[in-house]
């Protein structure tokens, strides 16, 4: 299986604060990762696809970047409504989806 | 709208059976790949498996592998987890998920819980 690993698993910022998640890919996955936004309580919501590609609807703070093993999922300017778990996850291997392990999103 | 709505969730004694089902709305429901994830409390999110929209493939998790099956009725709208054999570990939120494209998940139900216990 493909291991993704996501750093910081938590965090804590400030509004307005621009926010950075890494996650790597224990091998070359080309561009085939998202990012989900999961609030508590809730179910997961799409952000981010094809590793760089905003879902429709989502505000344009949030962005992401990278290819083969490593990514970067940015908030711009952190507001009240960000807080959440965010999980990175590859589709390179379509037997075996997997998850990182989260990050989770609190204010200062 | 796009909704999709799991039910069949409960309490099961270890080695027990159940079956989730996920009722399904607002899209051509037989056009697209349906996955199963589940998420134990307080965990990270675990993909359980997958059905081509056709029903044609399925794909499972090694950790439910053999035990759990993947079904659907395109007539019905309506997607099937078949859960046997059940393990503490086992116990989780079970989300069912709708494809955007291979392996992307765009709309995700509210979630069963499922309890594994004695």
């Amino acid at each position: 299986d493909i291991q993704m690993t996501q750093s910081p698993s938590s965090l804590s910022a400030s509004v307005g604060d621009r926010v950075t998640i890494t996650c790597q890919a224990s091998q070359d996955i080309s561009n085939y990762l998202n990012w989900y936004q999961q609030k508590p309580g809730k179910a997961p919501k799409l952000l981010i696809y094809d590793a760089s590609n905003l879902e429709t609807g989502v505000p344009s703070r949030f962005s992401g970047s990278g290819s083969g093993t490593d990514f970067t999922f940015t908030i711009s300017s952190l507001q009240p409504e960000d807080i959440a778990t965010y999980y990175c996850q590859q589709y390179d291997n379509l037997l075996s989806l997997t998850f990182g392990g989260g990050t989770k999103v609190e204010i200062k | 709208q796009v909704q999709l709505v799991e039910s069949g969730g409960g309490v099961v004694q270890p080695g027990g059976s159940l079956r989730l089902s996920c009722a399904a709305s607002g899209f051509t429901f037989s056009s697209y790949g349906m996955h199963w994830v589940r998420q134990a409390p307080g965990k990270g999110l675990e993909w359980v498996a997958f059905i081509r929209y056709d029903g044609s493939n399925k794909y499972y998790a090694d950790s439910v592998k053999g035990r759990f099956t993947i079904s659907r009725d395109n007539s019905k709208n309506t997607l099937y987890l078949q859960m046997n054999s059940l393990r503490a570990e086992d116990t989780a939120v079970y989300y069912c998920a709708k494809e955007k494209q291979l392996g992307t998940f765009d709309y995700w139900g509210q979630g069963t819980l499922v309890t594994v216990s004695s």
